[in-house]
């Protein structure tokens, strides 16, 4: 079974700052997709960014990027320009291709972030 | 508008009590989900759907069974509740990763927070 690690499970990071979240994973596909989730105080699950195996290329979304290493099975989120509304749980995500069964997402036990003023 | 919808959003229960969350989605999506959230273990696959009439068991499906009588509903159940089924269960759905373009995205109801005496 796959599984998901985040070591880190509290950050806090100056407003304005840059700031990474760690995420490593364990799998024996190739094909596959990684997921970042936001879950503010509201607990609503809300998809930051995704990158999909295949692709080299690292996402990026505005202020939040991927670094992707696949060989090393390490998958981190930096956000830039740290804002007070980025304070939340973060969480993330693998998934696997849709040729196992089910097609679920794998979580890792999340980061809170604390934004200081 | 589109998506999840979870209900009830809170419960308390007392132990050897039954009870069914309901989530229903308008989104024509095949696959739906249950998940429990509890701290510094992420969310947690309970049961999981890949089409109507079908279900499967996920990581934690002891104490609940599932239904998905229609394509739009998957409803999760409590034949007797435990305390340690305390949780935040979110329901989510989508598409299977055939689209590399976008549908392989899972969109979560808001939540449903339990509490067992």
């Amino acid at each position: 079974a796959q599984t998901v690690t985040q070591s880190q499970p509290e950050m806090s990071v100056q407003e304005a700052e840059t700031v990474t979240l760690s995420c490593t994973y364990d799998t024996s596909e190739s094909d596959y997709y990684l997921f970042w989730y936001k879950q503010p105080p509201s607990r609503q699950m809300i998809l930051v960014i995704r990158q999909e195996a295949y692709k080299q290329q690292n996402a990026t979304e505005n202020r939040f990027s991927v670094n992707f290493q696949k060989a090393a099975k390490s998958f981190s989120l930096k956000i830039s320009d740290s804002q007070l509304g980025d304070a939340a749980m973060y969480f993330c995500a693998y998934r696997n291709p849709v040729e196992i069964a089910g097609n679920m997402l794998t979580f890792g036990g999340g980061t809170r972030l604390m934004v200081k003023p | 508008n589109a998506g999840v919808t979870q209900t009830p959003k809170f419960r308390v229960l007392k132990t050897g009590q039954s009870m069914t969350l309901l989530c229903a989605q308008d989104m024509n999506h095949e696959y739906m989900y249950w998940y429990r959230q509890d701290p510094g273990m992420g969310l947690r696959l309970i049961h999981y759907s890949v089409g109507e009439g079908t279900t499967a068991k996920g990581e934690v499906p002891d104490g609940y069974n599932v239904s998905r009588l229609k394509k739009q509903n998957f409803l999760l159940g409590l034949e007797s509740a435990a305390p340690s089924q305390t949780s935040v269960y979110f329901c989510a759905s989508s598409y299977p990763t055939l689209d590399r373009v976008g549908a392989n995205v899972l969109t979560f109801g808001a939540g449903s927070r339990l509490t067992v005496l």
